[in-house]
């Protein structure tokens, strides 16, 4: 099946400096990604839209410079948090589409950790 | 704009028992519905969906979802509850078929003990 791959899993840094988590398409291109971030006991709540060669497109509410987003590939996007604070500190979750009508496949996300 | 509901944060069940999860949902045309099941520190894995069509949905690992238009509600079922489907439960719906903006439910937690 379809697999969607993300790393890393845990990443503890601290406060000021940046972050890169990479989302990947194992077996399928993606033209088009997600990337959700989830909150303890809380549910996900979409950031933004990555597509392939194009800017993202960003939730309201989302600061794009805080959160650059670069989708490079049809399998691979990055979300950078760049001079990351502790209210950063979340669980990042990227989800991709196989084909245009199959549900969205998510990564196994990213801990995120900032001291 | 959809919403969805999950009422309960967590639901208990003894092992052998049927279990429900229970979610309604708001939205202004044709609900596209989705469930997915989230292990600890796991990303979501797709249990199942309903586009159109029967409202009895079968989805993966014996689960199955009703769809009913008149409570707007799709409630995940499973006949036999396994301790291993101890997990937090997303429902989630969308506007337009399969379409890019899924908006989750806040999530229940299911724990089976044997």
């Amino acid at each position: 099946g379809a697999v969607v791959s993300q790393h890393p899993s845990r990443v503890i840094c601290k406060s000021g400096t940046s972050v890169k988590i990479e989302c990947r398409s194992l077996d399928f291109q993606a033209t088009t990604m997600f990337w959700y971030r989830q909150f303890p006991k809380q549910s996900l709540m979409l950031m933004a839209t990555s597509n392939e060669g194009s800017k993202a497109t960003y939730e309201q509410g989302v600061e794009k410079d805080k959160f650059l987003i670069n989708h490079a590939s049809l399998t691979l996007s990055t979300l950078t948090v760049t001079s990351a604070h502790p209210e950063d500190s979340s669980f990042y979750i990227c989800s991709a589409r196989p084909g245009t009508a199959t549900p969205l496949h998510f990564g196994n996300g990213t801990r995120l950790t900032v001291t | 704009a959809q919403s969805v509901a999950q009422p309960e944060d967590q639901v208990n069940v003894a092992e052998g028992n049927p279990l429900t999860v229970k979610c309604t949902y708001s939205v202004s045309g044709n609900p596209y519905l989705f469930w997915y099941v989230q292990y600890p520190n796991r990303g979501l894995q797709f249990l199942l969906k309903y586009i159109t069509g029967d409202n009895l949905v079968k989805g993966s690992y014996g689960f199955e979802a009703e769809f009913n238009k008149s409570q707007t509600s799709f409630h995940l079922k499973k006949p036999s509850a396994l301790v291993s489907d101890s997990a937090l439960y997303f429902c989630a719906v969308s506007d337009m078929e399969y379409g890019n903006k899924l908006v989750f439910g806040a999530g229940t937690i299911l724990r089976v003990k044997s």
